[in-house]
């Protein structure tokens, strides 16, 4: 159980252009969703929390109007890029809580290597 | 507030052991261990939510001081495929702030 998984696992893009993932909780509801960035041989740094049907809480330094979150259903969350640039290549990884537990045990999803060219 | 882990990277031979070390100069209310290989989404191993607790699994280990705000990571006997980084979280707020994470390495 606690499986969540993330699309497209790797994409390239061009500057300027907007990039959309997705992170579902497969087999449970997610209560809340988180998003995290994490260059190579860095820790995972928390972009934005987000729970279902209301706005995401970013954390200090992210931009909001750059990077879109939508939390439509409590199986589903998405990030967008918007006019990306080759500085925002990194891995982004998504998170999901389960809803119903009593513990705060977060599942990730296995990840989305993002390129700007 | 960031954990700091200790240490940052050790290199085992099969079958010794390690500690990995995390600590916060906030309090801890509870404690996630991950383990994330190259290139891989971390991997949940275990939580700890209350001070004194320990927990196991198969020979990975981990232990909770809450007054000295801190967790450590016991790998016993340690296999090739414990080699990863691995990551102490500490909730705050709700959200789990990850330390730098400590690379292990085991050789045969």
């Amino acid at each position: 159980g606690a499986v969540v998984s993330q699309h497209p696992s790797r994409v390239i893009c061009k500057s300027g252009t907007s990039v959309k993932i997705e992170c579902r909780s497969l087999d449970f509801q997610a209560t809340t969703m988180f998003w995290y960035r994490q260059f190579p041989k860095q820790s995972l740094m928390l972009m934005a929390t987000s729970n279902e049907g209301s706005k995401a809480t970013y954390e200090q330094g992210v931009e909001k109007d750059k990077f879109l979150i939508n939390h439509a259903s409590l199986t589903l969350s998405t990030l967008t890029v918007t006019s990306a640039h080759p500085e925002d290549s990194s891995f982004y990884i998504c998170s999901a809580t389960s809803r119903g537990t009593s513990t705060d045990t977060q599942y990730f999803g296995p990840g989305t290597r993002l390129t700007v060219l | 507030q960031q954990p700091v882990q200790s240490p940052q990277a050790v290199i085992l031979r099969e079958g010794e052991d390690a500690v990995i070390n995390c600590s916060s100069s906030k309090a801890l209310y509870s404690v996630h261990w991950y383990r994330q290989k190259h290139g891989e989404a971390p991997v949940f191993l275990m939580i700890l939510l209350k001070g004194g607790e320990q927990k196991g699994h198969e020979k990975i280990s981990a232990s909770f001081n809450e007054k000295k705000q801190q967790s450590s990571l016991y790998l016993t006997a340690s296999q090739l495929s414990y080699s990863g980084t691995y990551f102490c979280g500490l909730n705050q707020g709700g959200k789990l702030i990850f330390g730098q994470g400590t690379e292990l390495s085991v050789k045969p």
